[in-house]
């Protein structure tokens, strides 16, 4: 069964410091695994994706995201912190059931993320 | 101008009234998605369409029913709404091209009384 968990609902950090949001999946055959934010009363919107190649990668705002083949995860990095990261942040994987070309994605349960000052 | 709307962006309505939600994008998207979001649930796939005659139920259609009227226009009807369709909405296109991502709308505050 394809799954993804972020495990948890809410990650405090104070500013400055470094941020990881957690993102485990589960999926047949080659992860396509892609980020997303959501602001307060906004949509969300695309951070950053893993397809292949480099194990980091890099994306908008300053993120950054580790995918680990082994421990089937897609962490969320950010080496220092700001208040205006706060927000909701989503970890989703290409739903291939059925067929592998509909581009339909399964999305985590959201990561709260709250940066003080 | 945003890429991806979404008409009305809030909206209270009772219990057993239909209600339509719509959406509009400019990117020349072929593929348009319609979700709904709970909290703890994350976003859930509701109906997708692929072009305005390819229309695909998702994982939680019960309820629901949609409408492709062009390309660029993707609207989701509530035919008899009720209280635990209360969520927000979000309207979603994507290219038909690898890797598929998505582009979102602002959502749609539904509140089913």
């Amino acid at each position: 069964a394809q799954s993804v968990a972020q495990p948890e609902d809410q990650v405090n950090v104070a500013e400055g410091n470094p941020l990881t949001v957690k993102c485990t999946y589960s999926v047949s055959g080659n992860p396509y695994l892609f980020w997303y934010v959501q602001y307060p009363n906004r949509g969300l919107q695309f951070l950053l994706k893993y397809i292949t190649g480099d194990n980091l990668v890099k994306g908008s705002y300053g993120f950054e995201a580790e995918f680990n083949k082994s421990q089937t995860s897609f962490h969320l990095k950010k080496p220092s912190a700001l208040v205006s990261d706060s927000a909701l942040y989503f970890c989703a994987v290409r739903d291939i059931r059925g067929s592998s070309n509909t581009g339909k994605l399964i999305f985590g349960q959201g990561t709260t993320l709250q940066v003080k000052p | 101008d945003a890429d991806v709307t979404q008409t009305p962006r809030n909206r209270i309505t009772k219990t057993g009234k239909r209600i339509m939600l719509e959406c509009s994008q400019t990117k020349g998207h072929d593929r348009m998605y319609w979700y709904r979001q709970d909290p703890g649930l994350g976003l859930r796939l509701i109906y997708y369409s692929f072009d305005v005659k390819d229309i695909n139920k998702g994982e939680i259609s019960d309820g629901y029913s949609v409408s492709r009227q062009a390309q660029a226009k993707f609207s989701l009807s509530l035919e008899s709404a009720i209280p635990n369709q209360t969520a927000l909405y979000f309207c979603a296109t994507s290219a038909a091209r690898f890797p598929y991502e998505q582009y979102f709308g602002p959502g749609t505050r539904l509140t089913v009384t």
